[in-house]
């Protein structure tokens, strides 16, 4: 079955970058599903802060684009994600989420509308701290 | 951008009672919503797609409706394990959720 493992350190300094990656099994990634990043901190709710088609095309959240990059690698069938100048405020749980609909195209590109997220990994606690 | 305000963000609510959920959108975000329900410790899973599309294996009690900027999540029976949060995910041009409904027992 598909499965979704994210992996990286627990721990990121402030001002440091947070490296990320996702690795994906059960599926190939090269096939025409979205894959995305979103965040929880602890306490709060959900923030989605990227996806990315396996073309390579990437979305992000306004509020975030600034500080992130996604990007994927369909030889390793992992996709990454790099959020710079961390502060305390980035300290969250992580999910890396697969979207449920088979695309042959950009659709989000091309239509402007998401896919909701199906299939999501465990998630991995990052925290920022000195 | 749009602006996605859920209500309640806590409710209480006994066995078997009909538990409605509410999700505005400040501008028309067509039929693109999901909802998720998340337990504590555990990974979001999805309930409901493009606003009233039950997600394969979820149970029938649930249902979603709503288009254009008002959509609601609705429990007909609300059973122990359905205790949890529930978000909603506007999916038109950016991704965002609501800011989350506890349901607790009463």
């Amino acid at each position: 079955q598909v499965q979704l493992q994210e992996s990286g350190p627990g721990l990121v300094k402030p001002s440091e970058t947070l490296s990320l990656t996702c690795d994906v099994s059960g599926y190939s990634i090269s096939s025409g599903y979205y894959l995305g990043w979103i965040r929880q901190p602890p306490g709060k709710g959900l923030e989605w802060i990227g996806t990315i088609y396996h073309k390579g095309n990437t979305y992000y959240n306004p509020s975030l684009k600034s500080r992130v990059t996604i990007s994927i690698d369909t030889s390793k069938s992992q996709i990454s994600l790099n959020l710079s100048s961390v502060t305390a405020a980035d300290t969250a749980i992580y999910y890396c989420a697969r979207t449920g609909v088979l695309r042959y195209f950009d659709w989000l590109l091309v239509v402007g509308a998401h896919d909701a997220f199906d299939i999501w990994g465990q998630g991995t606690m990052v925290t920022v701290s000195s | 951008d749009t602006q996605l305000t859920q209500s309640p963000s806590f409710l209480s609510a006994s066995v078997g009672d009909r538990v409605t959920i509410t999700c505005r959108a400040s501008q028309d975000i067509r039929s693109y919503l999901a909802w998720y329900q998340q337990k504590p410790g555990k990974v979001p899973k999805l309930l409901i797609y493009s606003a009233s599309t039950l997600q394969s294996g979820v149970p029938s009690r649930f249902s979603g409706s709503g288009s254009g900027t008002e959509f609601t999540l609705t429990i007909s029976s609300l059973q122990p394990e359905d205790f949890a949060t529930y978000y909603c995910q506007q999916l038109n041009r950016q991704s965002l959720f609501g800011g989350g409904t506890r349901v607790e027992i009463k």
